[in-house]
């Protein structure tokens, strides 16, 4: 069974660029999360969807952050414009139904370096 | 304060010890409670959930004490496979649920 893939895996811009992560999520997963990881610390959940709907978005920096996930499968997330302290990697995960006792998958990551 | 709390480390050991992590977290809401293990510069993968009634899984226990809202993860006979960092995870609420991470706990296993 595939995983979930993340592109790209690697990224460098200058601040007040923007900036785009692709993720796709394991086939038939209804819910889709996109972290934010900084270095030393715990993945931090920026926004969660279930299907194309948005469960929670509360921690998302909405001046700068968007992301959506058409047709319920694919998503993106993207910053603009981006700032050095969103240098982070940035995790996509998925889970089959959207209950809380659901195992996260996570993608390999994006590892965002902002100069 | 962090709603999800962990022993900062990182916790050095030799091979074949027993170490104990502990997690603490502050709203009474949470309902669900996970270990992920992440392997430096890799992505968190499940390692076990954690049940009111304690679950073993080989040389891994997890504990999870409501009333004190702390969880605990113990490895028993550590390898050096063991190395990596050790994310405790809180889902609070039912229908739209929030996952929360600590910001993990740094283990090294040494022969």
């Amino acid at each position: 069974e595939a995983g979930v893939a993340q592109s790209p895996r690697y990224k460098i811009i200058e601040k007040r660029q923007s900036v785009a992560f692709w993720c796709n999520p394991i086939s038939g997963h209804a819910t889709l999360y996109w972290y934010q990881q900084i270095l030393g610390q715990g993945p931090k959940l920026l926004i969660q969807f279930q299907n194309n709907g948005v469960v929670d978005d509360s921690q998302l920096p909405k001046d700068r952050f968007s992301a959506e996930r058409l047709k319920g499968v694919d998503s993106t997330l993207k910053i603009q414009p981006a700032k050095l302290e969103d240098s982070a990697v940035y995790l996509c995960a998925s889970s089959w139904y959207g209950q809380n006792t659901d195992t996260q998958y996570f993608g390999p990551g994006t590892r965002l370096t902002v100069l | 304060r962090k709603e999800v709390e962990q022993d900062p480390g990182p916790f050095n050991v030799p091979e074949g010890a027993t170490v104990a992590f502990n997690c603490t977290y502050s709203n009474s809401a949470s309902q669900s409670f996970f270990w992920y293990r992440q392997d430096c510069r890799k992505e968190p993968k499940l390692l076990m959930s954690v049940y009111s009634s304690g679950n073993e899984d080989g040389r891994f226990t997890a504990q999870l004490n409501r009333a004190s809202q702390y969880i605990s993860l113990l490895i028993r006979d550590s390898k050096l496979s063991d190395s990596a960092t050790y994310l405790c995870v809180v889902n609070r609420g039912t229908g739209g649920f929030k996952t929360i991470f600590g910001a993990g706990t740094r283990l090294f296993v040494k022969a």
